[in-house]
């Protein structure tokens, strides 16, 4: 069966401290793995999309990388900006479109 | 440039009312979505439609109902509302298949059922 799980499930970090966020996934054949930002009361955001091991994408503070098993969001010198609910999601080869999302790690960063 | 537009942003409803809730998109996106968010469960899908005409059943599809109105447009029905249908319910949309199928969502619907 397909899965996704997100580690830890919330985080609170000083501000500049680095860390990372994990999604380790099951899937049959991996068509892609996406990151997405989600505030509180507002949709998810989309971050990041990788398709193959060994792949990786930034964008400010945040870097995404991806192996055969599990993805993660690493975070450098986060500001309280960052913090936010990450989620994780991936997408089959088999069949359709749909996403397999995780539960997300609540990101919290103080000042 | 709205995107993925809901309607309405909240609900309350009492047991066995219906409702409809509005989904639109501005992007020219094939394929749209509605999925579920409930506390520790994270997000699951309701029902999505591949391209306009077409509609398939999610993970979670008992007691919703779709239309997918035109290329824009993509609604969910709920008949006969149950407490359990509290939630807050997500529209995205994508450009259906290979590596475009990034899912852009809109800003949610919060039901309460009472």
């Amino acid at each position: 069966e397909d899965q996704v799980t997100q580690s830890p499930e919330a985080l609170r970090l000083q501000e500049g401290e680095s860390s990372s966020l994990n999604c380790s996934y099951t899937v049959s054949g991996l068509r892609g793995l996406f990151w997405y930002r989600q505030d509180p009361g507002k949709g998810p955001e989309f971050l990041f999309t990788l398709y193959s091991a060994g792949e990786e994408k930034e964008k400010e503070r945040l870097k995404a990388t991806l192996t055969k098993k599990e993805s993660f969001l690493h975070i450098t010198a986060p500001k309280p900006e960052d913090s936010a609910t990450y989620l994780c999601a991936v997408q089959a080869t088999s069949g359709t479109y749909k996403y397999i999302f995780g539960t997300g790690t609540r990101l919290k960063v103080l000042a | 440039n709205a995107g993925v537009t809901q309607t309405p942003k909240f609900q309350v409803l009492k047991t066995g009312q219906s409702m409809t809730l509005q989904c639109a998109q501005d992007m020219n996106h094939n394929s749209m979505y509605w999925y579920r968010q409930d506390p520790g469960m994270g997000l699951r899908l309701i029902y999505y439609s591949a391209s306009e005409g077409t509609t398939d059943k999610g993970e979670v599809p008992n007691g919703y109902n779709v239309s997918r109105l035109n290329k824009r447009e993509f609604s969910l029905r709920l008949e006969s509302a149950a407490p359990s249908q509290t939630s807050v319910y997500f529209c995205a949309s994508s450009q259906g298949g290979g590596t475009l199928n990034i899912q852009y969502f809109g800003a949610g619907t919060r039901l309460s059922v009472l």
